[in-house]
């Protein structure tokens, strides 16, 4: 069983609208949970961090934990071309580790 | 912002050859890391290290060692390449709290193995 899970995508949006990402994860004793945006061809970069459950938010976007049901998203609002790119969620695990998931492709349509 | 700097974007490299990858992090980072990212794999822990001279196996370390003879600088060695081992590699380091603040990673490097 995979740490990390995530719908590989891809998911297509127009522009202006709102993108849903999901990812569960296995280890209920994970305390951080992460979500890098990755460019083709480039090496992901942190937008994203939350601790506690519920909402964060940051600019157009929102991360949400639930740590009873295992799950992470993340939102972006007003969604522009240049959101387009690969969402990857990592959780933490023990020893500083992190487990992500594969990602999940994000299309946003002019 | 720390500055994570791998030291080739493009490794083209023969079967059996030992390749080292090197990575130097600019801001005292006490955790480093290795990993390899394969199209519907996603990203794999190599090796990682917490000190210097200290270094601890990841998901798939078979084939791979590491270096860390100084805090800074971080290597990977393919002690004999194989085309299996054609992958992007990812260094990455974080503060000893790095599960508060997350990791940098560096831009890649892209290793074919032919």
């Amino acid at each position: 069983q995979k740490e990390v899970e995530q719908n590989s995508g891809p998911l297509s949006v127009p522009e202006g609208a709102i993108a849903s990402l999901n990812c569960t994860y296995s280890d209920r004793g994970s305390q951080s949970f992460f979500w890098y945006r990755q460019y083709s061809g480039k090496s992901p970069e942190l937008i994203m961090s939350i601790y506690s459950n519920g909402d964060k938010e940051d600019g157009r976007f929102t991360a949400q934990l639930n740590k009873a049901s295992q799950y992470v998203s993340l939102l972006i609002r007003d969604s522009q071309p240049s959101d387009s790119a690969t969402y990857l969620c990592a959780v933490t695990g023990n020893f500083n580790k992190f487990y992500f998931g594969s990602g999940t492709k994000l299309n946003v349509k002019p | 912002d720390v500055k994570v700097t791998q030291s080739s974007r493009y490794l083209v490299k023969r079967t059996g050859e030992k390749v080292f990858l090197e990575c130097v992090q600019d801001m005292d980072h006490e955790n480093m890391f290795w990993y390899r990212q394969d199209p519907g794999l996603g990203l794999r822990l190599i090796y990682f290290s917490y000190d210097v001279k200290m270094k601890e196996k990841g998901d798939i370390p078979e084939g791979y060692s590491v270096s860390r003879e100084k805090k800074e600088r971080f290597s990977l060695i393919l002690e004999s390449a194989s085309t299996n081992q054609t992958s992007m590699y990812l260094c990455a380091s974080s503060l000893e709290a790095g599960q508060a603040y997350g990791y940098t990673f560096g831009s890649g490097t892209r290793l074919t193995v032919v």
